[in-house]
């Protein structure tokens, strides 16, 4: 089975920072790869499909990239309302294996 | 408004069984593939199943694999999850996802339950 490996698994960072969270398949995946965001206490919410489409209603400061098996996450300008755990996914086929999280906090 | 709704979760030893049903609403259920997704206390998330529009495909995470068996009533706009063989390791909180077209392969997880909590524990 293809493996999904986040990192970091935490960060810490200030407010208007850039911030970059990256995620690695063990085999190439084309582009079937999502992220989620996970406030505390909440439901995770689709963020981006397709490595880099922004889901509907999603802020513009998200964007991802990437295709193969490397992909990204990037906050263009962080905001204290971006506090969250954060999971990629794959999707090209069964198991639909999600990456072990990246926890974003404020400094 | 699009609303998966889950119940059934719940206290039960090990070895027991239980059902977790999700009622679907504000969405023609019959077009969309479904999964379960499972988060541990503190832990990230885990794809435990999934079921594909007509109910006429399904696949398992290893872990669940012979004891789990994901179902669907289109007349009811339900989905299931029957869970037997229950070990302290299923303890969860077990979200109905719904995905973004009629397969689970190659479409997303767009709209998540509030999620059900399993317990098992003597």
């Amino acid at each position: 089975d293809i493996q999904m490996t986040q990192s970091p698994s935490s960060l810490s960072a200030s407010v208007g920072d850039r911030v970059t969270i990256t995620c690695r398949a063990s085999q190439g995946i084309g582009n079937y790869l999502a992220w989620y965001q996970q406030e505390p206490g909440k439901v995770p919410k689709l963020l981006i499909y397709a490595a880099s489409s922004l889901q509907s209603g999603v802020p513009s400061r998200f964007s991802g990239s990437g295709s193969g098996t490397e992909f990204t996450l990037t906050i263009s300008s962080l905001q204290p309302e971006d506090v969250a755990t954060y999971f990629c996914q794959k999707y090209n086929s069964a198991p639909l294996t999600f990456g072990g999280g990246t926890k974003v906090e404020i400094k | 408004e699009v609303q998966l709704l889950e119940s059934g979760g719940g206290l039960v030893q090990p070895g027991g069984s239980l059902r977790l049903s999700c009622a679907a609403s504000g969405f023609t259920f019959s077009s969309y593939a479904m999964s379960w997704v499972r988060q541990a206390p503190g832990k990230g998330l885990e794809w435990v199943s999934a079921i594909i529009s007509s109910g006429g495909n399904t696949n398992y995470a290893d872990s669940v694999k012979g004891r789990f068996t994901i179902s669907r009533d289109i007349s009811k706009n339900t989905l299931y999850l029957q869970m037997n063989s229950l070990r302290a390791e299923d303890t969860a909180v077990y979200y109905c996802v719904r995905h973004s077209s009629a397969w689970y392969k190659y479409s997303t997880m767009d709209v998540w339950g509030q999620g059900t909590t399993v317990t098992v524990s003597s």
